[in-house]
C-alpha cells in the first residue's frame, strides 16, 4: 500500500466555483502534513502546511483528520492561474517527505 | 537570495551508462534530499544527506549513490542506467529538524 494516496482527477471546473479534494495516508505516525502545488514540467513549490486545526490561506484551506488518516484540500473563487497539480505530502520522521501522485486540477474560462 | 539549484537542466545517456547530477542548497541550508518523479507519479525518496552523510535512504538500489560537501552542496550519482531510470530528479534544501521543503528546478534525465 502506498504511504499517501490521492484521487488522480483530474478536476475539471469553472473560474468561480469552489473544488476540494482529499489525501489519505497509511502511517498513523505521520506528524507533519503539506500541500504542494507543481505546474506542468515545474518543481513542486509548498502551497500550505495542514495544521491540526485546519487552517486558511486566502482562498486555499487545508483541513486534518487523524482519526480517518486523510488531509483535505479546498480551492474557493477558483481561478485560471490555480490550473495545477497538487500534492499532498506527509512526515512520518525527520527525515524522509512521503508524496502522493498528485491530484489534477484545471480551472476553464 | 539564490534558491536551490541543480545542474545539468537536461540530459540523454544511453543505458548502462552513469550519471552525476548536482545540487546547491538555498542559503542557510545545511540538509539536501533527492528524489525522483516518473512521469504522472509524485517524487520519489531517494535518500537525504546532513552533516555530509547519508542520513536516510528510500527504496532505491545501490545503483543510486550520493554525497554531500562541506559546502553543502550534493550529488547524486546513478551506475548502470536503466531506461526506467528516466525521470525528473528533484533535489530539495531545508535547515536539520525544520519541516519545510524548498525544491530546485530539477534535472530531466532520459535513458536511452
Amino acid at each position: 500500500r502506498k504511504e499517501v494516496e490521492q484521487d488522480p482527477g483530474p478536476f475539471n471546473v469553472p473560474e468561480g466555483a469552489t473544488v476540494a479534494f482529499n489525501c489519505t495516508y497509511s502511517n498513523s505516525a505521520s506528524q507533519s502534513f503539506f500541500w504542494y502545488r507543481q505546474d506542468c514540467r515545474k518543481e513542486p513549490k509548498l502551497l500550505m502546511s495542514v495544521y491540526s486545526s485546519g487552517n486558511e490561506d486566502g482562498r486555499f484551506t487545508a483541513q486534518l483528520n487523524r482519526a480517518s488518516q486523510y488531509i483535505s484540500l479546498l480551492i474557493r473563487d477558483s481561478k485560471l492561474s490555480d490550473s495545477a497539480t497538487y500534492l499532498c505530502a506527509a512526515r512520518s520522521n525527520d527525515y524522509k517527505l512521503s508524496f502522493g501522485a498528485g491530484t489534477t486540477v484545471t480551472v476553464r474560462a | 537570495d539564490a534558491g536551490v539549484t541543480q545542474s545539468p537542466t537536461h540530459l540523454i545517456k544511453t543505458r548502462g551508462q552513469q550519471v552525476t547530477l548536482r545540487c546547491s542548497p538555498k542559503s542557510g541550508h545545511d540538509t539536501v534530499s533527492w528524489y525522483q518523479q516518473a512521469l504522472g507519479q509524485g517524487p520519489q525518496f531517494i535518500f537525504q544527506y546532513y552533516e555530509e552523510e547519508e542520513r536516510q535512504r528510500g527504496n532505491f538500489p545501490d545503483r543510486f549513490s550520493g554525497h554531500q560537501f562541506p559546502n553543502y552542496s550534493s550529488e547524486l550519482n546513478v551506475n548502470a542506467l536503466l531506461l526506467g531510470d528516466s525521470a525528473l530528479y528533484l533535489c530539495a534544501s531545508s535547515i536539520s529538524g525544520a519541516n519545510v521543503l524548498t525544491f530546485g528546478a530539477g534535472s530531466r534525465l532520459t535513458v536511452l
